[in-house]
């Protein structure tokens, strides 16, 4: 039972470079999520997945981060011209299903250092 | 505003010690609550609270919730310098999670 993967593990850009991170959720898991820690602050939600749903954006900072997901599957989330604020390590959560009060399950995550 | 506040922001313990950590929240559209470990990045599922006064339990770890007085406290008995970790508290607020800072704990052998 494989859990959430993520990658890369480490990604270093230079600002202005555009960036694209993956996350695997578990198998089976219809809902997915990514969140943002910025360096000794908490995690922030970003968006949210659930099955073939609209996802919700509520959580993205700025028009330069997107995020697709295929199908119950992978997801990319995409910072656009990259920013050294955006430096943060990216984590990705599956649960089961989002609509039920279900436990999340994280990734390792990303860590993304723009210079 | 969704808001979470754990405490203490830290504290050191020696092994053997128990500790209690508490976490108040006012989040809108609250659905449960959760607690995770994290050691380095990915935090780890601890437990999840959905009903007051209704302790989880596993090992040496407790957690409880009052949904009226917005609050859950995580305990932890018998301490060991595995536990040495950053505690957070999530509350569930619509489809996401609310995380506070957490409380950094540090056990000493």
């Amino acid at each position: 039972g494989a859990g959430v993967s993520q990658s890369p593990s480490n990604k270093v850009t230079e600002k202005g470079k555009d960036v694209e991170l993956r996350c695997d959720p578990i198998s089976g898991h219809t809902a997915l999520y990514w969140y943002r820690q910025r360096l000794g602050q908490g995690l922030e939600f970003l968006i949210y997945f659930q099955g073939n749903s609209a996802p919700d954006k509520s959580g993205l900072p700025s028009d330069r981060f997107s995020a697709e997901r295929t199908g119950e599957s992978v997801s990319t989330l995409t910072i656009q011209r990259t920013q050294q604020e955006d430096s943060a390590v990216y984590l990705c959560a599956s649960s089961l299903d989002g609509t039920i009060s279900y436990e999340q399950y994280f990734g390792p995550g990303t860590r993304l250092t723009v210079t | 505003e969704d808001k979470v506040v754990q405490s203490p922001l830290s504290l050191v313990v020696h092994e053997g010690d128990t500790v209690t950590l508490n976490c108040s929240y006012e989040v809108t559209n609250f659905r449960s609550l959760l607690w995770y470990k994290q050691e380095k990045k990915a935090p780890t599922f601890l437990f999840m609270l959905t009903s007051s006064g209704i302790e989880k339990k596993s090992g040496r770890l407790s957690s409880i919730l009052d949904k009226k007085e917005l609050f859950s406290i995580l305990n932890i008995t018998a301490t060991q310098t595995g536990d040495s970790a950053v505690y957070l508290c999530a509350p569930r607020s619509g489809n996401k999670l609310v995380f506070g800072a957490g409380t950094i704990l540090r056990v000493k052998s």
